[in-house]
């Protein structure tokens, strides 16, 4: 099971604004930086943000990333319908030897 | 161009030992920072980790998996293996593989992923 929890699900019409939260503890998100992945239905994860609030290229400027203490959130503005997937937070957590973890992962929905 | 694919079985039946091959080109596991990552999926469910090998050789496993997973590596063929022994219906996912960038920090990521396999555990 997750030790990243965020919410199952969380909606908006076009052009407004999303936000999703990642909670985890001190031995993850509070030690650690926290990435995001987007998962279209049927493909494989993309990298949407790295190291925090990094944005590979490729990916607009209206999605943004940002942690506090031990807990991260992804904010995509301008919502459009290509952004209906999964997203999923993720962080390097230091406990037991060490070992990476997804979140629990939240459905977006463009209404 | 950074390209990874998983091949393998697509159905075991229970108790039986799943491995799979993660072939990837476009990048060396001898640079310093890379690593090759296994990552599955349940049908509906959320992403779990199961295994990082790195460009040192140094090898991580998902401690609820560690003593059934096993991840080696060939290199004159350029792939990552991943071995799950004692395999059970609720092991049915499809598998990623993806490449950990030489740029990462603390927590590391992926920024290339294989297609991806469906392997179905089933007698």
């Amino acid at each position: 099971q997750s030790v990243l929890t965020q919410p199952p699900s969380a909606s908006g019409t076009p052009g407004q604004r999303v936000t999703i939260s990642c909670s985890g503890s001190n031995s993850n998100i509070g030690s650690n930086t926290v990435n995001w992945y987007q998962q279209l239905p049927g493909t494989a994860p993309k990298l949407l943000i790295y190291s925090n609030n990094q944005r590979p290229s490729g990916v607009p400027d209206r999605v943004s990333g940002s942690k506090s203490g031990t807990s991260a959130s992804l904010a995509i503005s301008g919502l459009q319908s290509e952004d209906e997937a999964d997203y999923y937070c993720a962080a390097w957590d230091d406990s037991l030897n060490g070992f990476y973890v997804f979140g629990t992962g939240t459905k977006v929905t463009v209404l | 161009q950074i390209t990874l694919k998983e091949s393998g079985p697509t159905v075991v039946k229970p108790t039986q030992t799943l491995t799979l091959t993660c072939t990837f080109s476009g990048f060396s596991l001898s640079t310093s920072g890379v690593g090759v990552g296994w990552i599955r999926q349940p049908p509906g469910k959320a992403l779990e980790w199961l295994a990082f090998f790195y460009w040192d050789d140094d090898k991580r496993s998902s401690p609820s998996l560690k003593t059934r997973l096993t991840v080696t590596r060939d290199t004159s063929k350029n792939q990552v293996v991943l071995t799950l022994t004692d395999m059970d219906p609720v092991d049915t996912a499809t598998y990623y593989c993806a490449h950990r960038s030489e740029y990462s920090d603390s927590s590391g990521f992926f920024d290339y992923w294989g297609q991806g396999i469906l392997v179905t555990v089933s007698s």
